[in-house]
């Protein structure tokens, strides 16, 4: 059972567009969301995170919104360049733990 | 740098062997974990380490076992390999009280049980 759904499942963007990746959780415990970006033929890597005390938080291009009340959050990145062509994760965390969930993942392709 | 290495990068096993899926971090993180990774399913936490000799069963512990007996080293075991084992299997570390949700990781293990 997923703990955290998260969609789409994949996204094509052309160059300059903004993607937008959702999740939603059920567990009112989880206390910190990050996100994750993972390469071909690499291991994920954090790239943002909120803690659910801020409705909003952006690094750069990158940019997480919170919905604490409607228990859900999402991935906005700004002006898609083909770099960013990657598989994203959102995650949570409860009790400030260190065991994380993640969703199941958006294949994001940015096209030029 | 943070470094997680792991031992393989491809894997081709037989059904019911026994296999050793090995990890290495260079960070003196406390905490170790072992994911595997299915599309349309995200990364499953299999097992997690947050000391030498400790673990705890993750999401999906079934049919696995896990070794930690030095503090950089984190070993994932398939007593007897199915098909349905057939993944890639990611190992990841992190502090345990300093931005323990940052989580490093290593490249994967593409495993094939045939």
């Amino acid at each position: 059972q997923q703990q955290v759904k998260q969609s789409p499942q994949s996204l094509i963007v052309q160059k300059g567009g903004i993607s937008i990746i959702n999740c939603a959780y059920e567990n009112t415990a989880f206390d910190y969301f990050p996100w994750y970006q993972q390469f071909p033929g690499k291991g994920p890597a954090l790239l943002i995170a909120i803690r659910p005390d801020v409705s909003e938080k952006k690094e750069g291009r990158f940019t997480i919104s919170f919905n604490k009340s409607a228990k859900q959050f999402s991935l906005h990145i700004m002006d898609s360049q083909p770099g960013d062509s990657a598989t994203y994760f959102c995650a949570a965390s409860k009790d400030s733990g260190s065991r994380l969930t993640f969703g199941e993942g958006t294949q994001l392709t940015v096209n030029p | 740098d943070v470094k997680v290495t792991q031992s393989s990068r491809y894997l081709v096993k037989r059904t019911g062997e026994k296999v050793f899926l090995e990890c290495v971090q260079d960070m003196d993180h406390e905490n170790m974990f072992w994911y595997r990774q299915d599309p349309g399913l995200g990364l499953r936490l299999i097992y997690f380490s947050y000391d030498v000799k400790m673990k705890e069963k993750g999401d999906i512990p079934e049919g696995y076992s896990v070794s930690r007996e030095k503090k950089e080293r984190f070993s994932l075991i398939l007593e007897s390999a199915s098909t349905n084992q057939t993944s890639m299997y990611l190992c990841a570390s992190s502090f345990l009280d300093r931005d323990p949700y940052e989580q490093y990781f290593g490249p994967g293990t593409r495993l094939t049980v045939t």
